[in-house]
């Protein structure tokens, strides 16, 4: 059964830092992962998508990387911004009937202080 | 806009209630379903439907039952709620193919008293 963690559940940061957040998901028979922001009281955002046979995505500020082997992706944050605060899920889509089916972490709540 | 789209934002009934949740898509996506955040913040699929074909039900009690006028469309039906019920229930979408990713709507936030 697939089972997807992040680390840490919180982080606070002062704005301007480099900062990385991790996700790790026990089986690594994966279509693709996902990172998602949520907002407080909103829906979910799409960051980043990368597929299984890739190593990373870039956008903007943003850079996911995934190393399927060992189960394992980063959500890198370059030169945080307090607008950055949100919380970053990610999701990974696994074999389910013939379309697939998320399945997500709890989390990283990110605070960057002015 | 092209987005998927849920109604109402915000619903407050009370316990034995019934009550329906609206979705929409106008991304031209063939797969919806419906996942539930629980108060730890967790996601959990709840369903999924495939041009209007039922094709993931997750252990959800039969309360809870989708349908799917259309592959636009796929909305969720909750009877005799219950205090547990009480959480965000999000729709997605996607295209068929596994190499897309998911689009969510804003969520509906439902409270059981």
């Amino acid at each position: 059964k697939q089972e997807v963690t992040q680390i840490p559940a919180a982080l606070s940061v002062p704005e301007g830092e480099n900062l990385v957040l991790n996700c790790s998901f026990t089986d690594s028979a994966i279509y693709n992962l996902q990172w998602f922001r949520q907002d407080p009281g909103k829906g979910l955002t799409s960051l980043l998508l990368i597929q299984s046979s890739q190593r990373e995505q870039t956008s903007g500020r943003l850079n996911a990387s995934l190393d399927k082997s060992s189960g394992r992706s980063t959500l890198y944050i370059a030169a945080s911004q307090p607008g950055d605060s949100a919380t970053y899920l990610c999701a990974v889509r696994v074999r389910s009937s013939n379309t697939g089916k998320l399945i997500f972490g709890q989390g990283t709540t990110l605070q960057v202080k002015p | 806009d092209t987005a998927v789209s849920q109604t109402p934002k915000y619903l407050v009934t009370q316990m034995g209630n019934d009550k329906s949740i609206k979705c929409e898509q106008n991304l031209g996506h063939d797969t919806m379903y419906w996942y539930k955040q629980d108060s730890k913040k967790f996601l959990k699929i709840m369903f999924s439907y495939n041009n209007k074909e039922l094709i993931i039900n997750e252990t959800v009690p039969n309360r809870f039952s989708p349908k799917s006028p259309d592959k636009a469309h796929l909305n969720l039906h909750i009877n005799s709620l219950e205090l547990g019920d009480s959480a965000v229930y999000f729709c997605a979408s996607s295209q068929d193919s596994i190499y897309y990713g998911y689009t969510f709507g804003s969520g509906t936030r439902l409270t059981v008293v």
